[in-house]
Parts: C-alpha cells; sequence; structure tokens
C-alpha cells in the first residue's frame, strides 16, 4: 500500500529558529493535506495543496508540493512555543473514500 | 465553530469485552471516518463512511469491527472481543465532501486490560 515518510521524526529547536519538515511518498499524489497535533491533542487540519510545484503561506508557514506530486514540505519560520507539536502530512486518497494516509510525522520542539 | 464530539474520553476495558465508542460528527458533513493512533505512532485509517455504508476499510478493520449510524446524527464504532493491541486512542472524523478537509474529534483513549 501506500508509504508516507517525514523527515525528521524529530526536531529540537530554539525559539526563533526556522524549521522544515519533509514528506515522501512512495506514490504519486493527488493532493496532500497537513495536520498538526498538539501534545494530547487531536490532529487540526492546516492546509491542502493540490498543485505540481504549488506554494501556499500561512503567516510563518510555507507549504510546498514538489513538481513530481511526490513530495511536500512544510516550512516554518522564526518558531515559537506555540508551534510546538507533532506534524502530519496526510495523503488524500481521491476514490470514493478520500481516506487519508498519514505520513510518520515530525515531533517539533521549541525551547526559549 | 461547529465540531465533531466524541464520548467517552477515555474507557478501561477488560480483554474479550465488547466497546462502543460514540462520535457526532459535524452535521452538514456527508463523510465519516475511523482513525486510531498507537501511543507515539502516526494516525492509522480504520474505515470511512459515506451514503450509510461502509466505502473502504483498512487491514487493521477486521471482523472484530463494525460502524453505525444510527440515527442521523451518532456515528458508532464497535470493537466486539477487545485484544490488547487495541489499546490507542481513536478519533472520530467528519468532512464535508470527499475532497476537503477533516475534522477530527477530540479522540477516545482505549486501554484494554
Amino acid at each position: 500500500g501506500q508509504q508516507v515518510m517525514q523527515i525528521p521524526q524529530y526536531q529540537h529547536v530554539q525559539e526563533g529558529e526556522d524549521f522544515t519538515t519533509y514528506c515522501n511518498s512512495s506514490t504519486t499524489l493527488s493532493n496532500i493535506q497537513w495536520y498538526k497535533q498538539r501534545p494530547g491533542g487531536h490532529p487540526v487540519f492546516l492546509i491542502q495543496l493540490v498543485k505540481s510545484g504549488e506554494v501556499k503561506k500561512q503567516k510563518r508557514l510555507t507549504f510546498q508540493f514538489g513538481e513530481a506530486k511526490k513530495n511536500s514540505s512544510l516550512h516554518i519560520t522564526a518558531t515559537q512555543t506555540t508551534d510546538v507539536g507533532t506534524y502530519f502530512c496526510a495523503a488524500v486518497d481521491t476514490g470514493t473514500a478520500s481516506k487519508l494516509t498519514f505520513g510518520t510525522g515530525t515531533r517539533l520542539q521549541v525551547t526559549l | 465553530e461547529p465540531e465533531v464530539t466524541q464520548t467517552p474520553s477515555h474507557q478501561v476495558t477488560q480483554m474479550g469485552q465488547e466497546v462502543i465508542l460514540r462520535c457526532v460528527p459535524i452535521s452538514n458533513h456527508l463523510y465519516f471516518y475511523w482513525y486510531r493512533q498507537i501511543l507515539g505512532q502516526k494516525v492509522e485509517f480504520l474505515v470511512s463512511f459515506y451514503n450509510n455504508e461502509i466505502s473502504e476499510k483498512s487491514e487493521i478493520f477486521d471482523d472484530q469491527f463494525s460502524v453505525e449510524r444510527p440515527d442521523g446524527s451518532n456515528f458508532t464504532l464497535k470493537i466486539r472481543s477487545t485484544k490488547l493491541e487495541d489499546s490507542a486512542m481513536y478519533f472520530c472524523a467528519s468532512s464535508r465532501g470527499g475532497n476537503t478537509e477533516a475534522f477530527f474529534g477530540q479522540g477516545t483513549r482505549l486501554t484494554v486490560v
């Protein structure tokens, strides 16, 4: 089945440093979504990318979809302690179910 | 803001017992899902439900699992005979369309002892 891997597994940064997580799929993706899960919380939708090479920004967060639609990245500029959590990419199955195949996740820890 | 609600938040059950996890999806959503997350691991798809029937299920969703939408608002996941390895956080989710964002509930932490 489809495999979605993320690197790194874990990153610890000082507040103000940048952070990037990379998402790679074993198959070409139709769409990709990104979710954030705070410690002890549930996944919360951040964004969906659809087009090859697409770049979207949300304040300090920049999301990219690769040209071949097999990879994606999330970059956070000048991290804050509120960015702490696990970031998951999720491949969207555009068949009937539209299930999400989640990536392995990157846990971000930010300290002062 | 509308949200997906799940009950109970935590359930402890003995191995071999049946459990029912309950969810109330967002009212105008058409797609419903169950996912599970073993502590510290990724979120895994279990089953999707659309138009009053299962659309797709994963290998995890074997004969011990079933889902129902009994009354047009609730969406339940039943595990007939729980095993130790069923211990996980179970998330219900719903979405308006087949290709739109999924809204997740707060989860039910199931502990099988």
